[in-house]
C-alpha cells in the first residue's frame, strides 16, 4: 500500500531565510509525487510534480523539490521564504488507477 | 477557465440530519474526485468518477454516504444520517485524461465544503 508521511507538523521560518519540508513516501514502483498547497479557506493547488527523469523538479512560486530514490523522499526547498508563502504544504505520491495519497501536511509561519 | 464550483462553502447541521454537497468540475475534465479533509490531516480520497462510472470507492462509508454523477458533469455527494466524526472538509476536484496513466492526471481543486456536526 502507498503512504507518505510528512514528519514535520508545524514549521517556523523567518522572511528570506531558506525552507525544507520534508516527505517521505512508501509505494512499491516508481511512485508519482506531487507537493500542493493550500491556504486558508481554499483548496489544494499544484506546486510541482515528479513523474520521471531529472530528479530535481522546479515548480510554481519558486520552489523546487529533489526526489531521491535511496531514501524514498521528496523534500520541498525554496531559498528565500516570502510572508505569502505561509499556508499548509501537502505532499502526496499519485499510484495505482490515479488514486492519490496524501500526507498530513506541514503548517508553514512565516516570522517576520 | 473557471475553476471547479462547490457549494455550500459551510454547512452546519446537528447529527443524525442529512446533508448534500454540490460539485461543478472544470468543463471537459472526465475525472471527478470527493475527498474528506478532517482537521490536522491530509484528504482522504472518498470517491472516484471517471464520466458517470464509479472507479474507486473502496474508501466510501456506504452505509451512510452516497454520490452520483450524472450525466458526467456535476456531482452530488450526500451524508444520511451525518455523525458527529463527519465534521470534515469536503473536497471535490477534477481532472482531464493526460494520456493511458491515470496517475499522471493533475487534480484541480474547489475550495471545499467546510461541514459541522453538532
Amino acid at each position: 500500500a502507498q503512504s507518505v508521511t510528512q514528519p514535520d507538523i508545524h514549521i517556523t521560518v523567518s522572511e528570506g531565510a531558506s525552507l525544507e519540508l520534508r516527505c517521505n513516501y512508501s509505494y512499491g514502483a516508481t511512485p508519482y509525487l506531487f507537493w500542493y498547497v493550500q491556504s486558508p479557506g481554499q483548496g489544494l493547488q499544484l506546486l510541482l510534480k515528479y513523474f520521471s527523469g531529472d530528479t530535481l523538479v522546479q515548480g510554481i512560486k519558486g520552489f523546487e523539490a529533489e526526489f531521491k530514490r535511496s531514501q524514498s523522499s521528496f523534500n520541498l526547498r525554496k531559498p528565500s521564504v516570502h510572508w505569502s508563502d505561509a499556508a499548509e504544504y501537502f505532499c502526496a505520491v499519485g499510484g495505482n488507477a490515479g488514486k492519490s495519497t496524501f500526507g498530513d501536511g506541514t503548517t508553514l509561519t512565516v516570522k517576520p | 477557465e473557471a475553476g471547479v464550483a462547490q457549494s455550500p462553502r459551510y454547512k452546519i447541521i446537528e447529527k443524525r440530519q442529512s446533508v448534500a454537497f454540490w460539485c461543478n468540475p472544470i468543463s471537459g475534465h472526465a475525472t471527478l474526485y470527493w475527498y474528506q479533509q478532517i482537521l490536522g490531516q491530509g484528504p482522504k480520497l472518498l470517491i472516484q468518477f471517471q464520466n458517470n462510472g464509479v472507479v474507486d470507492d473502496s474508501q466510501l462509508p456506504k452505509d451512510r454516504f452516497s454520490a452520483e454523477r450524472l450525466k458526467g458533469v456535476d456531482s452530488t455527494l450526500k451524508i444520511q444520517p451525518a455523525k458527529l466524526e463527519d465534521s470534515a472538509v469536503y473536497l471535490c476536484a477534477s481532472s482531464f485524461p493526460r494520456g493511458r496513466d491515470v496517475a499522471k492526471n493533475i487534480q484541480y481543486f474547489g475550495a471545499g465544503t467546510r461541514l459541522s456536526v453538532l
